[in-house]
């Protein structure tokens, strides 16, 4: 069954502070990696999409990589604006342009 | 800037009663897909239209939920009669045939 887990559920971390959001997807012949950031009450926005393996893109403090198995999205020095909840989704070959979601990871940069 | 909207962005109501949501994707835009999103289960697909015809609304709980498209520029969602456990915050999103997803603001409907 195609899947995608992102982990950690929450980060927190002092500004300036870089890391990492993991997320590891099961899906066989992966059409795309979509990344989408939410902040609290508003609709989720377009990031990035990562189409095969190696690939890398990036915006402003944010970098997004692909492997076969998972996506990293890469926060370097990262800013109290940049707090939200980021969401990982796959598109699959045979899913007829739906996306599976993962359950988000909350971010949280303290000043 | 070219943006979904829905309507309305807030909604209250009581259990029995009808909810009408609206929603106008991204000129151009031929694919539209509702989601649900709730703490518990995230974001769950409703059902999507391609070219205004649906192609798929098994997530819908199909006795009291419907969705249409009566034209291009307007996809809504239906239930009927409403129930407290629908209270949730209701998303649309418009895509280019298999393109990016874009997302409107919302609905958030609380059901009493």
């Amino acid at each position: 069954e195609d899947q995608v887990t992102q982990s950690p559920e929450a980060l927190r971390l002092q500004e300036g502070e870089s890391s990492s959001l993991n997320c590891s997807y099961t899906v066989s012949g992966l059409r795309g990696l979509f990344w989408y950031r939410q902040d609290p009450g508003k609709g989720p926005e377009f990031l990035f999409t990562l189409y095969s393996a190696g690939e890398e893109k990036e915006k402003e403090r944010l970098k997004a990589t692909l492997t076969k198995k998972e996506s990293f999205l890469h926060i370097t020095a990262p800013k109290p604006e940049d707090s939200a909840t980021y969401l990982c989704a796959v598109q699959g070959p045979n899913s007829n342009y739906q996306l599976i979601w993962g359950a988000g990871t909350k971010l949280i940069i303290k000043p | 800037d070219a943006r979904v909207t829905q309507t309305p962005r807030h909604k209250v109501t009581e259990m029995g009663q009808e909810v009408t949501m609206r929603c106008q994707p991204i000129l151009g835009h031929n694919t539209v897909f509702w989601y649900r999103q709730t703490m518990m289960q995230g974001l769950e697909l409703l059902a999507y239209f391609r070219n205004r015809a649906p192609l798929d609304d098994s997530g819908m709980p199909k006795d009291r939920f419907s969705a249409e498209m009566p034209d291009a520029t307007l996809a809504t969602l239906k239930i009927q009669p409403s129930e407290p456990r629908d209270s949730a915050v209701y998303f649309c999103a418009s895509a280019r045939s298999g393109d990016t997803q874009y997302f409107g603001p919302g609905t958030r409907l609380t059901v009493l």
